[in-house]
Protein backbone atom coordinates (compact mmCIF):
# COMPACT_ATOMS: atom_id res chain seq x y z
CA UNK A 1 0.00 0.00 0.00
CA UNK A 2 2.38 2.73 -1.08
CA UNK A 3 1.61 6.41 0.29
CA UNK A 4 1.00 9.44 -2.11
CA UNK A 5 3.75 11.34 -3.04
CA UNK A 6 4.66 14.75 -1.94
CA UNK A 7 7.19 16.88 -1.66
CA UNK A 8 9.76 16.77 1.67
CA UNK A 9 9.62 20.71 1.96
CA UNK A 10 8.61 23.73 0.91
CA UNK A 11 9.64 26.48 1.56
CA UNK A 12 8.99 30.82 1.04
CA UNK A 13 9.21 34.19 2.69
CA UNK A 14 6.08 35.63 4.47
CA UNK A 15 3.49 36.95 2.64
CA UNK A 16 4.61 34.65 -0.38
CA UNK A 17 2.00 32.03 -1.65
CA UNK A 18 3.37 28.19 -1.94
CA UNK A 19 1.91 25.09 -3.10
CA UNK A 20 2.45 21.92 -2.34
CA UNK A 21 1.45 18.45 -4.56
CA UNK A 22 0.54 15.61 -3.64
CA UNK A 23 0.39 12.97 -6.46
CA UNK A 24 -1.38 9.22 -6.59
CA UNK A 25 -3.53 7.03 -9.11
CA UNK A 26 -6.67 6.67 -10.62
CA UNK A 27 -7.12 4.51 -7.84
CA UNK A 28 -7.16 7.32 -5.12
CA UNK A 29 -6.78 10.84 -5.97
CA UNK A 30 -7.67 10.61 -9.88
CA UNK A 31 -10.47 8.56 -9.35
CA UNK A 32 -12.61 10.36 -6.67
CA UNK A 33 -13.11 13.85 -4.93
CA UNK A 34 -11.79 13.10 -1.79
CA UNK A 35 -8.76 14.36 -1.08
CA UNK A 36 -8.20 16.07 2.26
CA UNK A 37 -5.61 18.09 3.51
CA UNK A 38 -4.21 18.20 7.43
CA UNK A 39 -1.95 20.39 8.97
CA UNK A 40 0.29 19.14 12.10
CA UNK A 41 2.58 21.71 13.91
CA UNK A 42 5.81 19.44 16.31
CA UNK A 43 4.15 17.45 18.78
CA UNK A 44 0.32 18.53 17.87
CA UNK A 45 -2.51 16.36 16.58
CA UNK A 46 -3.42 16.80 13.14
CA UNK A 47 -5.82 19.91 12.01
CA UNK A 48 -8.08 19.29 8.80
CA UNK A 49 -7.36 22.22 6.66
CA UNK A 50 -9.41 21.25 3.29
CA UNK A 51 -12.13 18.31 2.55
CA UNK A 52 -13.29 17.14 -0.67
CA UNK A 53 -10.62 18.50 -2.76
CA UNK A 54 -11.41 22.36 -2.07
CA UNK A 55 -13.36 22.86 0.95
CA UNK A 56 -12.34 24.68 3.85
CA UNK A 57 -14.04 23.91 7.34
CA UNK A 58 -15.18 26.28 9.13
CA UNK A 59 -12.63 28.36 11.05
CA UNK A 60 -9.54 27.55 9.01
CA UNK A 61 -8.19 30.62 7.00
CA UNK A 62 -9.15 31.64 3.04
CA UNK A 63 -5.58 31.66 2.24
CA UNK A 64 -6.07 28.06 2.10
CA UNK A 65 -7.26 26.45 -1.08
CA UNK A 66 -7.27 23.31 -2.66
CA UNK A 67 -7.46 21.94 -6.22
CA UNK A 68 -7.10 18.92 -8.14
CA UNK A 69 -5.63 17.83 -12.13
CA UNK A 70 -5.65 14.22 -12.91
CA UNK A 71 -3.59 12.62 -10.42
CA UNK A 72 -2.28 15.37 -8.76
CA UNK A 73 -3.49 17.00 -6.32
CA UNK A 74 -2.38 20.59 -5.06
CA UNK A 75 -3.08 22.77 -1.47
CA UNK A 76 -2.38 26.16 -1.94
CA UNK A 77 -0.87 28.84 0.98
CA UNK A 78 -1.32 32.19 -0.20
CA UNK A 79 0.36 35.59 2.20
CA UNK A 80 2.52 33.30 3.94
CA UNK A 81 2.65 33.30 7.51
CA UNK A 82 4.54 32.40 10.59
CA UNK A 83 2.44 30.07 12.18
CA UNK A 84 1.44 28.27 8.73
CA UNK A 85 5.51 26.57 9.36
CA UNK A 86 4.32 22.75 9.83
CA UNK A 87 4.03 19.77 7.98
CA UNK A 88 1.47 19.07 6.18
CA UNK A 89 0.60 15.59 4.41
CA UNK A 90 -2.74 14.80 1.98
CA UNK A 91 -5.17 12.01 2.23
CA UNK A 92 -7.29 10.40 -0.36
CA UNK A 93 -9.91 7.76 -0.48
CA UNK A 94 -8.60 4.53 -2.06
CA UNK A 95 -10.36 2.17 -3.22
CA UNK A 96 -10.10 -1.38 -2.27
CA UNK A 97 -8.11 0.25 1.07
CA UNK A 98 -10.16 2.88 2.16
CA UNK A 99 -7.94 5.38 2.94
CA UNK A 100 -3.89 6.89 1.50
CA UNK A 101 -1.78 9.38 3.17
CA UNK A 102 0.87 11.32 1.93
CA UNK A 103 4.43 11.32 2.79
CA UNK A 104 4.04 14.71 3.90
CA UNK A 105 5.54 17.96 3.23
CA UNK A 106 7.75 19.96 5.90
CA UNK A 107 6.67 24.11 4.85
CA UNK A 108 9.05 26.84 5.82
CA UNK A 109 8.61 30.09 6.52
CA UNK A 110 11.98 32.09 5.77
CA UNK B 1 -17.21 20.66 21.63
CA UNK B 2 -15.68 17.34 20.11
CA UNK B 3 -13.06 15.41 22.26
CA UNK B 4 -11.34 12.56 21.43
CA UNK B 5 -9.07 11.24 24.17
CA UNK B 6 -7.17 8.06 23.56
CA UNK B 7 -5.26 5.83 26.40
CA UNK B 8 -3.64 2.73 26.71
CA UNK B 9 -0.56 3.14 25.29
CA UNK B 10 2.56 2.18 26.78
CA UNK B 11 5.49 -0.09 27.05
CA UNK B 12 5.18 -4.00 25.31
CA UNK B 13 7.35 -6.50 24.18
CA UNK B 14 7.25 -8.05 20.85
CA UNK B 15 4.89 -10.75 19.67
CA UNK B 16 2.85 -9.00 23.10
CA UNK B 17 -0.55 -7.23 23.19
CA UNK B 18 -1.77 -3.73 24.19
CA UNK B 19 -5.43 -2.39 23.55
CA UNK B 20 -5.84 1.51 23.53
CA UNK B 21 -8.75 2.77 23.76
CA UNK B 22 -11.31 6.36 22.88
CA UNK B 23 -13.34 8.60 24.82
CA UNK B 24 -15.59 10.54 22.74
CA UNK B 25 -17.95 13.54 23.77
CA UNK B 26 -19.56 16.27 21.84
CA UNK B 27 -20.83 14.55 19.26
CA UNK B 28 -23.35 12.02 18.27
CA UNK B 29 -20.77 8.80 18.25
CA UNK B 30 -23.23 5.95 16.89
CA UNK B 31 -23.29 8.14 13.73
CA UNK B 32 -20.04 8.44 12.64
CA UNK B 33 -17.57 6.11 11.35
CA UNK B 34 -13.94 6.21 13.79
CA UNK B 35 -10.36 5.60 12.75
CA UNK B 36 -6.85 4.96 14.03
CA UNK B 37 -3.83 6.38 12.26
CA UNK B 38 -0.77 6.20 14.23
CA UNK B 39 2.41 8.21 13.16
CA UNK B 40 6.05 6.37 13.68
CA UNK B 41 8.82 8.75 15.23
CA UNK B 42 9.35 11.30 12.94
CA UNK B 43 7.44 9.72 10.32
CA UNK B 44 4.53 10.52 8.34
CA UNK B 45 1.26 9.35 9.08
CA UNK B 46 -0.13 6.19 8.69
CA UNK B 47 -4.12 5.15 7.96
CA UNK B 48 -4.60 1.71 10.54
CA UNK B 49 -7.83 0.94 10.43
CA UNK B 50 -11.58 2.27 10.59
CA UNK B 51 -14.87 0.74 11.77
CA UNK B 52 -17.99 1.64 11.02
CA UNK B 53 -21.14 2.94 12.73
CA UNK B 54 -22.11 -0.09 14.32
CA UNK B 55 -19.54 -1.46 14.27
CA UNK B 56 -20.11 -4.23 11.45
CA UNK B 57 -18.06 -3.29 9.24
CA UNK B 58 -14.21 -3.23 9.53
CA UNK B 59 -10.91 -1.88 7.09
CA UNK B 60 -7.51 -2.22 7.68
CA UNK B 61 -3.96 -1.34 6.35
CA UNK B 62 -2.17 -4.31 4.99
CA UNK B 63 0.68 -3.31 7.68
CA UNK B 64 -1.73 -4.19 10.53
CA UNK B 65 -4.26 -7.04 8.94
CA UNK B 66 -4.37 -9.53 11.03
CA UNK B 67 -3.13 -8.76 13.92
CA UNK B 68 -4.84 -5.42 14.71
CA UNK B 69 -8.67 -5.73 15.57
CA UNK B 70 -10.88 -2.44 15.62
CA UNK B 71 -14.24 -1.86 17.80
CA UNK B 72 -16.31 0.23 19.28
CA UNK B 73 -19.14 0.08 22.03
CA UNK B 74 -21.78 2.78 21.45
CA UNK B 75 -23.54 2.15 24.65
CA UNK B 76 -19.72 3.45 25.92
CA UNK B 77 -19.16 6.36 23.33
CA UNK B 78 -15.33 4.34 22.92
CA UNK B 79 -13.54 3.04 20.45
CA UNK B 80 -10.70 0.41 20.97
CA UNK B 81 -7.73 -0.80 18.92
CA UNK B 82 -6.62 -4.17 20.31
CA UNK B 83 -2.96 -4.79 18.95
CA UNK B 84 -1.64 -8.74 18.70
CA UNK B 85 1.46 -9.66 18.18
CA UNK B 86 3.30 -6.69 18.32
CA UNK B 87 6.95 -5.59 16.42
CA UNK B 88 9.24 -2.98 16.73
CA UNK B 89 7.70 -1.29 13.70
CA UNK B 90 4.34 -0.82 15.35
CA UNK B 91 5.88 2.27 17.84
CA UNK B 92 4.41 4.99 17.05
CA UNK B 93 1.98 7.40 18.29
CA UNK B 94 -1.99 6.00 17.89
CA UNK B 95 -4.12 9.25 16.98
CA UNK B 96 -8.05 7.96 17.21
CA UNK B 97 -9.78 10.43 14.73
CA UNK B 98 -13.54 10.74 13.65
CA UNK B 99 -14.92 10.72 10.34
CA UNK B 100 -16.55 13.53 8.73
CA UNK B 101 -20.30 12.16 8.40
CA UNK B 102 -20.03 12.66 4.45
CA UNK B 103 -17.27 12.46 2.61
CA UNK B 104 -13.95 10.61 3.38
CA UNK B 105 -11.89 12.77 5.90
CA UNK B 106 -10.66 13.09 9.53
CA UNK B 107 -12.53 16.53 10.99
CA UNK B 108 -11.34 15.85 14.48
CA UNK B 109 -8.65 13.73 16.03
CA UNK B 110 -7.65 13.02 20.06
CA UNK B 111 -3.76 14.06 20.94
CA UNK B 112 -2.88 10.64 20.77
CA UNK B 113 -1.05 8.06 22.62
CA UNK B 114 1.94 6.24 22.20
CA UNK B 115 2.71 2.87 21.98
CA UNK B 116 6.36 1.63 22.17
CA UNK B 117 7.42 -2.07 21.49
CA UNK B 118 10.68 -3.24 22.61
CA UNK B 119 12.54 -5.84 24.88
Amino acid sequence: QSALTQPASVSGSPGQSITISCTGTSSDVGGYNYVSWYQQHPGKAPKLMIYDVTNRPSGVSNRFSGSKSGNTASLTISGLQAEDEADYYCSSYRSKTLYVFGTGTKVTVL
Amino acid sequence: EVQLVESGGGLAQPGGSLRLSCAASGFTFSRCAMTWVRQAPGKGLEWVSTVSTSGGSTYYADSVKGRFTISRDNSKNTLYLLMNSLRAEDTAVYYCAKDARDGYNFDYWGQGTLVTVSS
